[in-house]
């Protein structure tokens, strides 16, 4: 069983960096999979913020790439989010997860199978 | 960039068929996924591939896809069914989210 757990500071200060972590149990993020993030900010809908894949490809939503890297690290099996230059719009509950799926199919598609609790981050100073 | 359209809203007795659907652009032609959310939790995948339900999921939930419509069924709806539900797709390198349905049942 995939479990995920986000964590990171719950405030940041508008212009600063958002850095959030997710530690992944059951399963070696180097094993495969893409791994990624969506944001959920209050009383709103789901946004898809990024996936990124074992070997570091990637893939960014257009609206947030500009502001977001997604680096990994295998040897601790987590990976990380981060947001520069935040602003109130960035205040959210930050979900991290694993995908499943795969561009190889026709047609070609990525689900989360696997979220985390969510930790809610807010832009203020 | 694609877009996916929920009504935001919709209502159901207990032991009644809840419909949900979820409009695109020749969506039939990508997989659609489906997931509940209940407040303060996180999303849970209820359907992927159009009709496929994970392990755990009851068999009351099924899906389908055709046209520029994918449809989320839940039969013999029970009150704990009672939250968000999202359609997503991955269109052009991008995970797409629906804006959410939020399903009331009384």
């Amino acid at each position: 069983q995939v479990q995920l757990q986000e964590s990171g500071p719950g405030l940041v200060k508008p212009s600063e960096t958002l850095s959030l972590t997710c530690a992944v149990s059951g399963y070696s993020i180097s094993r495969g999979f893409y791994w990624g993030w969506i944001r959920q900010p209050p009383g709103k809908g789901l946004e898809w913020i990024g996936s990124i894949y074992h070997s570091g490809d990637s893939y960014y939503n257009p609206s947030l790439k500009s502001r977001v890297t997604m680096p990994l690290d295998t040897s601790k099996n987590q990976f990380s989010l981060k947001v520069k230059s935040v602003t109130a719009a960035d205040t959210a509950v930050y979900y991290c997860g694993k995908l499943n799926g795969g561009l190889s199919g026709s047609p070609p598609q990525f689900y989360f199978d696997y979220l985390g609790q969510g930790t809610l981050v807010t832009v203020s100073s | 960039s694609y877009e996916l359209t929920q009504p935001p809203s919709m209502s159901v007795s207990p032991g009644q068929t809840a419909t949900i659907k979820c409009t695109g652009d020749k969506l039939g032609d990508k997989y659609v996924c489906w997931y509940q959310q209940k407040p303060g939790q996180s999303p849970d995948l209820v359907i992927y591939q159009d009709k496929k339900r994970p392990s755990g999921i009851p068999e009351r939930f099924s899906g389908s896809n055709s046209g520029n419509t994918a449809t989320l069924t839940i039969s013999e709806t029970q009150a704990i069914d009672e939250a968000d539900y999202y359609c997503q797709v991955w269109d052009s390198n991008t995970v797409v989210f629906g804006g959410g349905t939020k399903l009331t049942v009384l």
